[in-house]
């Protein structure tokens, strides 16, 4: 079965921009996670959405900002780019919490974001 | 807070050699633990997972052994090959319902022939 899928892959924007990123999880998987990975920090969690709820937040300011839609496919926003923003985006799906099928999140290829 | 710890890297062997990667973590309870490996240009693979204290995941080769009494869940393999250069990550996730992970800084591991 086709896996996570994120657009786009790569994205070259400008500081001071907004961007929109988008995942679409396993086909039944209806929880969606996405983490920030930098050279620097390494892999940062930003938010997590189950049934078009935000369940957690990482530590990141308000300008990220997440959504899930009623089919699951959730897309990300960051708004007024900063250089710091540079990185690789990466989207996990997994099944429902608490569910006996596993508790593992599989991870979409990233999308990766150039600020100038 | 909950963390991970990993040995730093980049560690390099020659194939066939046997390869241990360490992790340590710090949490409260008994957190589920993860080994990912992300190739170059993609995303995170799970390579294997524990979520009880004693629990051995094992996947293609690698085992990791969840230890509580040393907190920690060490990555190893017999004989590695040059298929196996990647970054390895160690991560937790908490007791919470949430999935959330936390994650090691990751290692990097380059085979040669």
């Amino acid at each position: 079965k086709a896996g996570v899928t994120q657009t786009p892959r790569y994205l070259i924007k400008t500081r001071g921009q907004q961007v929109t990123l988008s995942c679409s999880p396993i086909s039944g998987h209806r929880s969606v996670s996405w983490y920030q990975q930098t050279p620097g920090q390494g892999l940062q969690f930003l938010f997590e959405y189950f049934s078009e709820t935000q369940r957690n937040k990482g530590n990141f300011p308000g300008r990220f900002s997440g959504r899930q839609f009623s089919n699951s496919r959730s897309e990300m926003n960051v708004s007024t780019l900063e250089l710091g923003d540079s990185a690789l985006y990466l989207c996990a799906s997994s099944f429902p919490p608490g569910t006996s099928v596993g508790n593992e999140q599989f991870f979409g290829p990233g999308t990766r974001l150039t600020v100038l | 807070g909950n963390s991970v710890t990993q040995m730093e890297g980049p560690v390099t062997l020659s194939e066939e050699a046997f390869l241990t990667i360490n992790c340590t973590y710090t949490a409260t309870g008994y957190p589920s633990l993860f080994w990912y490996v992300q190739y170059p240009g993609e995303g995170l693979q799970l390579l294997l997972k524990a979520t009880k204290a004693d629990d051995k995941g094992s996947n293609k080769g690698f085992e990791a052994t969840y230890r509580k009494e040393t907190t920690s869940f060490h990555l190893e393999k017999g004989s590695v090959q040059v298929s196996d250069s990647a970054v390895y990550f160690c991560a937790l996730r908490g007791l919470d319902s949430s999935y959330k992970l936390i994650f090691g800084s990751g290692t990097r591991l380059l085979v040669r022939p």
